[in-house]
C-alpha cells in the first residue's frame, strides 16, 4: 500500500538556517512525488513536484528512489518560510489520487 | 484561487443530525476530491468523483456519502453526524497535470 511518512511534527529553525523538512515512501510502482504548503489562514497550495525539477521560492526537492525519499530541502530560511508542509505521493494506476504525509510544522524564528 | 468556493466555511451542529457540505468549481475540471484534515493524520481522502454520477471511495469513507450531479457541484453528506467527524473538510480539483490538485479554502465542522 501507499504511504509517505513525514516523521517530524515541528521543525523549529532560526532565520537564515538551512531547512530540511523529510519525507519517506512506500509504494511498489514508479511515483510521482510533491510537496503542498498550507501558510496560516491560506489554503492547501502546490509548492513544487518532483517531475519539473524546479527551485520554488528557493527550495529544492530530489526523489531518491534507493532511500524512498523527497525531503525539502532550503538553504537559508525566511521568516515567510513558517507553515505547514505537506508530501504527497501518487503514481501509475492510482487514478489520479494523492497519500499525504501527517505534515510537518516548520516554524522560523527571527 | 483556481474558482474553488465551499460552504459553509463553519459549522456546528449536534451529534446524529444530518450535514451537508458543497464545494463548488468554475474550474470545469472533470476531477474532484473531498478531504479531511486532522492533526497527526495530514489529509484523508473521503470520496472523489471522476465526472458526473461517477464517484468512488477513498481511504476514510464510512460515514460519508458523495454526490456528483453537476461538473461544477459536488457535494459531501454526513447522514448522522458523529463527534469523530469533528475535522476541517477540505475540497480539491484536479489541476493543469495529472495528479496536481487545487485547494478550496475549507470547512470548519464542529459535531457536539
Amino acid at each position: 500500500a501507499q504511504r509517505v511518512t513525514q516523521p517530524e511534527k515541528l521543525l523549529s529553525v532560526f532565520k537564515g538556517a538551512p531547512v530540511e523538512l523529510k519525507c519517506n515512501y512506500s509504494y511498489s510502482g514508479s511515483p510521482e512525488l510533491f510537496w503542498y504548503v498550507q501558510y496560516s489562514r491560506q489554503r492547501l497550495q502546490l509548492l513544487l513536484r518532483h517531475i519539473s525539477r524546479e527551485s520554488i521560492k528557493g527550495f529544492t526537492a530530489d526523489l531518491n528512489k534507493g532511500e524512498t525519499s523527497f525531503h525539502l530541502k532550503k538553504p537559508f530560511a525566511q521568516e515567510e518560510d513558517s507553515a505547514m508542509y505537506y508530501c504527497a505521493l501518487s503514481g501509475v494506476g492510482y487514478g489520479n489520487k494523492l497519500v499525504f504525509g501527517a505534515g510537518t510544522i516548520l516554524r522560523v524564528k527571527s | 484561487d483556481a474558482g474553488i468556493t465551499q460552504s459553509p466555511r463553519h459549522k456546528v451542529t449536534e451529534t446524529g443530525t444530518p450535514v451537508t457540505l458543497r464545494c463548488h468549481q468554475t474550474e470545469n475540471h472533470r476531477y474532484m476530491y473531498w478531504y479531511r484534515q486532522d492533526p497527526g493524520h495530514g489529509l484523508r481522502l473521503i470520496h472523489y468523483s471522476y465526472g458526473v454520477k461517477d464517484t468512488d471511495k477513498g481511504e476514510v469513507s464510512d460515514g460519508y456519502s458523495v454526490s456528483r450531479s453537476k461538473t461544477e457541484d459536488f457535494l459531501l453528506t454526513l447522514e448522522s453526524a458523529t463527534s469523530s467527524q469533528t475535522s476541517v473538510y477540505f475540497c480539491a480539483i484536479g489541476g493543469q497535470y495529472p495528479n496536481e490538485q487545487f485547494f478550496g479554502p475549507g470547512t470548519r465542522l464542529t459535531v457536539l
